[in-house]
């Protein structure tokens, strides 16, 4: 009850196209969804969150898509930049913890 | 001020050492965090301190020991590890422990 199932493990894609990485949950408590990106050498930053109140959410060239009936939630990111190259962990938490559960990531490669 | 400081950046220990991880932050954050990362894992939670007292301990061994000796700094005292602990430890803060997560850029340890 407590995974969160993220795909593509790895992901390529060219300059200027749309990268989309999905993620799946289980536990119906979650109300807390955000995706973190992580540079090697560094720390992971949050990139954008959502809640369930809501369908989407768009920040710039971010915007995570939520399905409370599929327990499926995925971002996009449009017109990707060689700069958004990066590994990605979507992750969920309820709202009463700290308990933050991360999917796998994903690496995301965009060619210039 | 919006960073999470970590020192050192990297630490390379023998199995009978004693070594200390230092996260500092000035956010005036009243929860802080210890993460453990495998190379391209998501971060594992390990310790959080809510107003200076440890709120959660995910069964982490003992060689690894938690302390929070004022509102602003963590560390996290090693000893007598094993070469599986060899990790990125990622300290993180937030306003309280239901809110944003700030990571630090972490330690990359190697146990000898």
């Amino acid at each position: 009850q407590q995974q969160v199932k993220q795909s593509p493990q790895s992901l390529i894609v060219q300059k200027g196209g749309i990268s989309i990485i999905n993620c799946a949950y289980e536990n119906t408590a979650f109300d807390y969804f955000p995706w973190y990106q992580q540079f090697p050498g560094k720390g992971p930053a949050l990139l954008i969150a959502i809640r369930p109140d809501v369908s989407e959410k768009k920040e710039g060239r971010f915007t995570i898509s939520f399905n409370k009936s599929a327990k499926q939630f995925s971002l996009h990111i449009m017109d990707s930049q060689p700069g958004d190259s990066a590994t990605y962990f979507c992750a969920a938490s309820r709202a009463s913890g700290s308990r933050l559960t991360f999917g796998e990531g994903t690496q995301l490669t965009v060619n210039p | 001020d919006t960073e999470v400081t970590q020192t050192p950046k990297h630490l390379v220990m023998g199995m009978t050492n004693k070594k200390s991880l230092k996260c500092e932050q000035h956010m005036g954050h009243r929860a802080m965090y210890w993460y453990k990362q495998k190379a391209k894992k998501p971060p594992e939670l390990m310790f959080v301190y809510s107003y200076e007292k440890l709120s959660i301990n995910e069964s982490v061994p003992s060689r690894f020991s938690p302390e929070c000796p004022n509102s602003s700094l963590l560390n996290l005292h090693l000893h007598a590890l094993q070469p599986e602990d060899s990790a990125l430890y990622l300290c993180a803060s937030s306003r309280t422990m239901n809110e944003k997560l700030f990571f630090g850029s972490g330690t990359q340890l190697s146990v000898l």
